[in-house]
């Protein structure tokens, strides 16, 4: 059973770059027709999807956003990592990573982080 | 972007009831839509998936439906652990988006 469990600060200051880092366990990150993913929540809100990455380092990102995520993957830890920059009161949320499965008939968010709450403040 | 809309935004019904969840997309999004539900404090758990695909381990009393832009997630009878939030999801284009949510309480 694929295990997601996110990590990084809790707390980021106004205009700095929020870094979260996703550890897979239970499977590869190679693992054919999945991305890996990360959406968030903002407090007592609903659901938005951030991105997606593949384990060849392909991306997807949503517009939104684009113009500050960056997503890459560490192989060799079998994770996969977040960054937000320039990051104002707006990014605080519960952030959650997410396996994606993409495969032929398949296309949703199968397995989730327990998620974890960001606040950006001074 | 594609839009999800569901309606009610919150229900109130009891142990028992029949419940149906409706989503409706800003454009045609074939069979591309699923469910999840969000327990307090839990990250969301995938109920159904491309529009009527039971996801294994989920009880087969939810259903879902439809085709197009108009979706339903229908709970054949509301036990005490289905009070919770419910989204769909559309998996037809990128970005992907999910609706604001349906808080299923207890009347």
């Amino acid at each position: 059973q694929v295990q997601l469990q996110e990590s990084g600060p809790g707390l980021v200051k106004p205009s700095q770059t929020l870094s979260l880092t996703c550890t897979v366990s239970g499977g590869s990150l190679s693992s054919g027709g999945y991305y890996w993913s990360w959406i968030r929540q903002h407090p007592g809100k609903g659901l938005e999807w951030i991105g997606f990455i593949y384990y060849s380092g392909t991306t997807y990102y949503n517009p939104s956003l684009r113009s500050r995520v960056t997503l890459s993957v560490d192989m060799s830890k079998n994770q996969f990592s977040l960054k937000l920059t320039s990051v104002t009161a707006a990014d605080t949320a519960v952030y959650y990573c997410a396996s994606y499965d993409s495969s032929v008939g398949e296309d949703y968010f199968d397995h989730w982080g327990q998620g974890t709450l960001v606040a950006v403040s001074s | 972007d594609i839009q999800m809309t569901q309606s009610p935004s919150s229900l109130s019904a009891s142990v028992g009831d029949r419940v149906t969840i409706t989503c409706r997309a800003s454009q045609s999004i074939s069979s591309y839509l699923n469910w999840y539900q969000q327990r307090p404090g839990k990250p969301p758990k995938l109920l159904i998936y491309t529009a009527s695909n039971l996801h294994s381990g989920v009880p087969s009393r939810f259903s879902g439906r439809g085709s197009g832009t108009d979706f339903t997630l229908t709970i054949s009878s509301l036990q005490p652990e289905d009070f919770a939030i419910y989204y769909c999801q559309q998996s037809f284009s990128t970005p992907r988006t999910f609706g604001q949510g349906t808080k299923v309480e207890i009347k």
